[in-house]
């Protein structure tokens, strides 16, 4: 089974643009989650997605946004880009959620010059 | 809510040498706890869980982890070390009720293996 897989790899972006992410989860896997790592706050949550509805959200502003379509891939958009956005952003699918683990793709790295 | 705090943010040790990687947790309840490794470069790779049952946990790569209520804790131990496990290590803690799934990580602590 291929796994999660994200696209791009890498981008460099400046401040004020926005930009858009791709998260494709391993087949059959419905939840899909983002995580954005930094080097200062570490790994954290952005948001969860199953079944096309966001299911839980964590404490990012509104410019961070994010959708899932009927074939369970998933994108992020982030708007208005600052340079604290650098970050690697993560992307995890599972079956649906509880009790099943996260597999995680290899990250966009997003640079915000 | 929840919070994960692992003490050390570097460890070094030799080949062969046993490692112990340290994690506390803080959650109402029993969690659900999760070791991850993230190679440079890498996204993150589960070595190993914790929902309930045997407190003893074995993983991948040789990788075992014991959870201690009493102490709050899931430290991460390895008998022997071997160079290829140079990464860094992320402790994980998921709730057990409710309907928030995310994954709350510690810090990350950097393993460096000496030859």
């Amino acid at each position: 089974k291929a796994g999660v897989t994200q696209t791009p790899r890498y981008l460099i972006k400046t401040r004020g643009q926005q930009v858009t992410l791709s998260c494709s989860p391993i087949s059959g896997h419905r939840s899909v989650s983002w995580y954005q790592q930094t080097p200062g706050q570490g790994l954290q949550f952005l948001f969860e997605y199953f079944s096309e509805t966001q299911r839980n959200k964590g404490n990012f502003p509104g410019r961070f946004s994010g959708r899932q379509f009927s074939n369970s891939r998933s994108e992020m958009n982030v708007s208005t880009l600052e340079l604290g956005d650098s970050a690697l952003y993560l992307c995890a699918s599972s079956t649906t959620g509880r009790t099943d683990t996260q597999y995680f793709g290899p990250g966009t790295r997003l640079t915000v010059l | 809510a929840q919070s994960v705090t692992q003490p050390d943010i570097h460890i070094t040790v030799s080949e062969g040498a046993s490692l112990e990687l340290r994690c506390n947790y803080s959650y109402g309840a029993t969690p659900y706890l999760f070791w991850y490794v993230q190679s440079p470069g890498q996204g993150l790779q589960l070595l190993l869980k914790y929902f309930s049952g045997d407190t003893l946990v074995q993983g991948i790569k040789g990788f075992e982890a014991e959870f201690k209520r009493s102490q709050s804790s899931f430290n991460l131990r390895k008998p022997s070390v071997h160079w290829s496990d140079a990464a860094e290590y992320f402790c994980a803690v998921q709730n057990s009720g409710g309907s928030n799934y995310k994954l709350t990580f510690g810090k990350g602590t950097l393993l460096t293996v000496n030859p």
